[in-house]
């Protein structure tokens, strides 16, 4: 079965410091990974995606994550936090097999502070 | 522009009432979905459709109904039978051609209240 873990509720980061954002996964066959980045009262807005290819993927707003294949990792990071990146954050994952569902994480609040 | 419309925003239930929520997308996707959202608890999955005329309950189905009639729509019903219904509602919707590694596109949402 599908599952998505963020280990971390909220993680707080100064403005000006770099920021990590941790997901694992445990998926059949190859991921497909995804973050998505939620502001009060709104949607869920896509950041990045990681299908095949480099394992670094470069997503809107500056962010990136990096996928580790042996420790089924696919950490959001950004080198320089803003307070405007303050939200909530999700990872996602789909296997390549079976449907279209895709699984969502729990979500990680992410606090910057100036 | 392209994207997903939930309406309305704010909705509020009295006990024993049925209430449906709207969601059109413009995106041409085939797929659309229906998470709620409880604090903490992340998004869980009520039903999602990958085609007209076709949807399949997720993880928590019981209480909610859906139809599909056009490819565009995808209203959620929210019956007297969900016990506790106030929660966060996002609809979202997906392409399903190619390898299916398409990201989600959401609605902006609607915040269900029981009065």
């Amino acid at each position: 079965a599908q599952s998505v873990a963020q280990p971390e509720d909220q993680v707080n980061v100064a403005e000006g410091n770099p920021l990590t954002v941790k997901c694992t996964y445990s998926v059949s066959g190859n991921p497909y990974l995804f973050w998505y980045v939620q502001y009060p009262n709104r949607g869920l807005q896509f950041l990045l995606k990681y299908i095949t290819g480099d394992n670094l993927v470069k997503g809107s707003y500056g962010f990136e994550a990096e996928f580790n294949k042996s420790q089924t990792s696919f950490h959001l990071k950004k080198p320089s936090a803003l307070v405007s990146d303050s939200a909530l954050y999700f990872c996602a994952v789909r296997g390549n097999t079976g449907g279209f569902k895709t699984i969502f994480g729990a979500g990680t609040r992410l606090f910057v502070k100036a | 522009d392209g994207g997903i419309t939930q309406s309305p925003k704010y909705l509020f239930r009295k006990e024993g009432q049925n209430v449906t929520l709207s969601c059109e997308q413009n995106l041409n996707h085939d797929a659309m979905y229906w998470y709620r959202q409880d604090p903490g608890q992340g998004l869980r999955l009520i039903y999602y459709s990958q085609i007209v005329n076709d949807f399949q309950k997720g993880d928590i189905a019981e209480g909610y109904s859906v139809s599909r009639e056009k490819k565009e729509s995808f209203p959620l019903t929210v019956t007297s039978a969900q016990k506790n219904p106030t929660a966060f509602y996002l609809c979202a919707s997906s392409s399903t051609g190619g390898l299916g590694n398409y990201g989600y596109t959401f609605g902006s949402g609607t915040r269900l209240t029981v009065v």
